[in-house]
């Protein structure tokens, strides 16, 4: 079945990094743009990143412009995060998400998140 | 940036009742050459991810029960439970995918 693992999640000292990973199965991953979502601990969903189904197209929410990185690899099926200068605010649960159509250029034309992985939970703490 | 805004914060429904979640964009989400809204929902239950329920505002995903619909067009949306079962309970959140994804500030729904 359709399926999306996220690994990679853990506690890091402010300023740290760390790499999420994301691995697909039961569809074709490299005809599908993908998201980055997180939560924080109680608090509602914020949108992170997108990557369009062949690499091209990358979008980053303003909170993480700059420190984080999305990447993919279709010949592995794995979506990657990398995450640099991580702040406290970062602590969230970390989702990734298949859009629901293929080879859309952009989000708009990507569609809904039809597929959620079950996250993985970053820490921010010293 | 689109903002969404979400009403009530919270809701509380007896069991068979009609529960109903508005949403409001900042902007439209309409894109005019297809006359489609860029607006989805979500469920989403305690320890579990987001499950989408209703895309394009008013397409039910499949294997979503025909009790949820979603309706709206432009700026206002809004989506109807139209008899509260028990496995209803969760967080309700709009997002709209018309430019770079945002979500509403989400509502929690109870049972009354």
């Amino acid at each position: 079945q359709v399926q999306l693992v996220e690994s990679g999640g853990g506690v890091v000292q402010p300023g740290g990094s760390l790499r999420l990973s994301c691995a697909a199965s039961g569809f074709t991953f490299s005809n599908y743009g993908m998201h980055w979502v997180r939560q924080a601990p109680g608090k509602g969903l914020e949108w992170v990143s997108f990557i369009r189904y062949d690499g091209g197209n990358i979008y980053y929410a303003d909170s993480v412009k700059g420190r984080f990185t999305i990447s993919r690899d279709n010949s592995k099926n794995t979506l990657y995060l990398q995450m640099n200068s991580l702040r406290a605010e970062d602590t969230a649960v970390y989702y990734c998400a298949k859009v629901t159509f293929a080879s859309g250029d952009y989000v708009s034309s990507s569609g809904a998140f039809d597929i959620w992985g079950q996250g993985t939970m970053v820490t921010v703490s010293s | 940036d689109i903002v969404m805004t979400q009403s009530p914060d919270s809701l509380a429904v007896s069991l068979g009742e009609r529960a109903t979640i508005n949403c409001k964009s900042s902007q439209s989400v309409l894109y005019n050459s297809n006359n489609k809204s860029y607006l989805a929902w979500y469920q989403q239950k305690p320890g579990q991810p987001p499950k989408l329920l209703i895309y394009w505002a008013s397409t039910r995903e499949s294997g979503v029960p025909d009790r949820f619909s979603g309706s709206g067009s432009g700026t206002d949306f809004t989506l109807t439970i139209s008899s509260l079962q028990a496995e209803d309970v969760a967080v309700y959140y709009c997002q709209q995918y018309y430019t770079t994804p945002r979500f509403g500030q989400g509502t929690k729904l109870e049972i009354k």
